[in-house]
């Protein structure tokens, strides 16, 4: 049963860029969440898809946008990147109308922009 | 105020020790809590749910207190492997009821 994958595992981009960080969620799970993770801070909840469609949002500028698939997996897309971008961004899957609500965290993308 | 407040340690405690981390929380609707363990540089994994009712796996042992709003794990006879960062979770906040939110974490260091 494959948990949840996200890729890359690492990139470096340029102040200015975008950048598409890719989810794929736990087999049997249908809602994905993206947070954001900077060095010694726990991670911040950025938005959440289910259906296809963000079901909430975190306190994260419109140049944090995502899409979900019909398959359930994920993409968090960012625009003119910022040096504060760089962080650790961590995918989370869960069951909607589950017995539990406990989500499952992939390995993360390392973004370091510079 | 932050929604979920955790004390950061580090908590130095030698192999065999009891060691306690305590948890708040702002929002009294708050649904589910969790505790999860992030080793450096990885993905937090889920070490347990939180009930009201407290629950016990092996060393570990939760408790939630909804009154107070407040959220314990107690680590028993402490391992070398238990050193890692101990993330507070509350799902439900302030604005929402379906994010996560988190602490920013105990680090816990256990010594030989």
């Amino acid at each position: 049963d494959a948990g949840v994958t996200q890729s890359p595992t690492h990139l470096i981009k340029t102040r200015g860029q975008q950048v598409t960080l890719r989810c794929s969620p736990k087999s049997g799970h249908d809602t994905v969440s993206w947070y954001q993770q900077a060095l010694g801070q726990g991670p911040q909840f950025i938005f959440q898809y289910y259906e296809e469609e963000e079901r909430q949002r975190g306190n994260f500028p419109d140049r944090f946008s995502g899409h979900q698939f019909p398959n359930y997996s994920s993409e968090l897309n960012v625009n003119a990147l910022l040096l504060g971008d760089s962080a650790l961004y961590l995918c989370a899957s869960s069951l909607i109308g589950g017995a539990s609500t406990e989500a499952f965290f992939g390995q993360g993308t390392r973004l370091t922009v510079v | 105020r932050k929604e979920v407040e955790q004390d950061p340690g580090p908590f130095n405690v030698p192999e065999g020790a009891t060691v306690a981390f305590n948890c708040t929380y702002s929002n009294s609707a708050s649904q589910s809590f969790f505790w999860y363990r992030q080793d450096c540089r990885k993905e937090p994994k889920l070490l347990m749910s939180v009930y009201s009712s407290g629950n016990e796996d092996g060393r570990f042992t939760a408790q939630l207190n909804r009154a107070s709003q407040y959220i314990s794990l107690l680590i028993r006879d402490s391992k070398l492997s238990d050193s890692a960062t101990y993330l507070c979770v509350v799902e439900g906040g302030t604005s929402g009821t379906y994010k996560y939110i988190f602490g920013t974490g105990t680090r816990l260091k256990v010594l030989a």
